[in-house]
């Protein structure tokens, strides 16, 4: 596509439960991150994919969370049993290789766990 | 880690000028900035490279010493559309590190 496309744009779900969150990165990208943005706040590296390597987890913050990249393109990050903390802005971005670390983010999906 | 933005926050008038910058503890391959408008996805300004370069966006320009690990970003004659938050992203490895973000209000 054109652009990163992120689905759903809003997401609201209770206390407790399940959310999958999806990102289609720019056609040919390699390098797909995510990010988590709360209210007012810069961005927190959650995951980061290059091509077929090994994902670099390091931002993600309890085991309740991961992400799957399926055929080096589309990318799904689940937070399950979610509270109320995790409520904020998810960003996907893409990258190119050899783009000097450009990152194109997506829209974002915005989480609300009440 | 994280490198340091300054101000956190500024309020112009239309027209007037602002510096905002971002240092880092650790050494830099390159500096990265991006806008986020209210609501929106951060977008990519410019990207400062290693020897000192200058780029340059509308009128919006940058800077960047590696041997200081600072970058500035130097915003000329404030147009509203400047309003946003900007984000430093320094390139310390294969990924950005981003700064907190300094936001920017421009009034009429």
């Amino acid at each position: 596509g054109a652009g990163v496309s992120q689905s759903p744009s809003n997401k609201v779900t209770e206390k407790g439960k399940d959310v999958e969150l999806r990102c289609d990165p720019i056609s040919g990208h390699t390098a797909l991150y995510w990010y988590r943005q709360s209210l007012g706040q810069g961005l927190e590296f959650l995951i980061y994919f290059q091509g077929n390597s090994a994902p670099d987890k390091s931002g993600l913050p309890s085991d309740r969370f991961s992400a799957e990249r399926t055929g080096g393109s589309v990318s799904t990050l689940t937070i399950q049993r979610t509270q109320q903390e995790d409520s904020a802005v998810y960003l996907c971005a893409s990258q190119g290789m050899g783009a000097k670390n450009i990152q194109y983010f997506g829209a974002g999906t915005r989480l609300s766990v009440l | 880690q994280q490198p340091v933005q300054s101000p956190q926050a500024v309020i112009l008038r239309e027209g007037e000028d602002a510096v905002i910058n971002c240092s880092s503890s650790k050494a830099l391959y390159s500096v990265h900035w991006y806008r986020q408008k209210h609501g929106e996805a951060p977008v990519f300004l410019m990207i400062l490279l290693k020897g000192g370069e200058q780029k340059g966006h509308e009128k919006i320009s940058a800077s960047f010493n590696e041997k200081k690990q600072q970058s500035s970003l130097y915003l000329t004659a404030s147009q509203l559309s400047y309003s946003g938050t900007y984000f430093c992203g320094p390139d310390s490895n294969y990924q950005l590190i981003w700064g907190a973000g300094t936001k920017l209000i421009i009034k009429p």
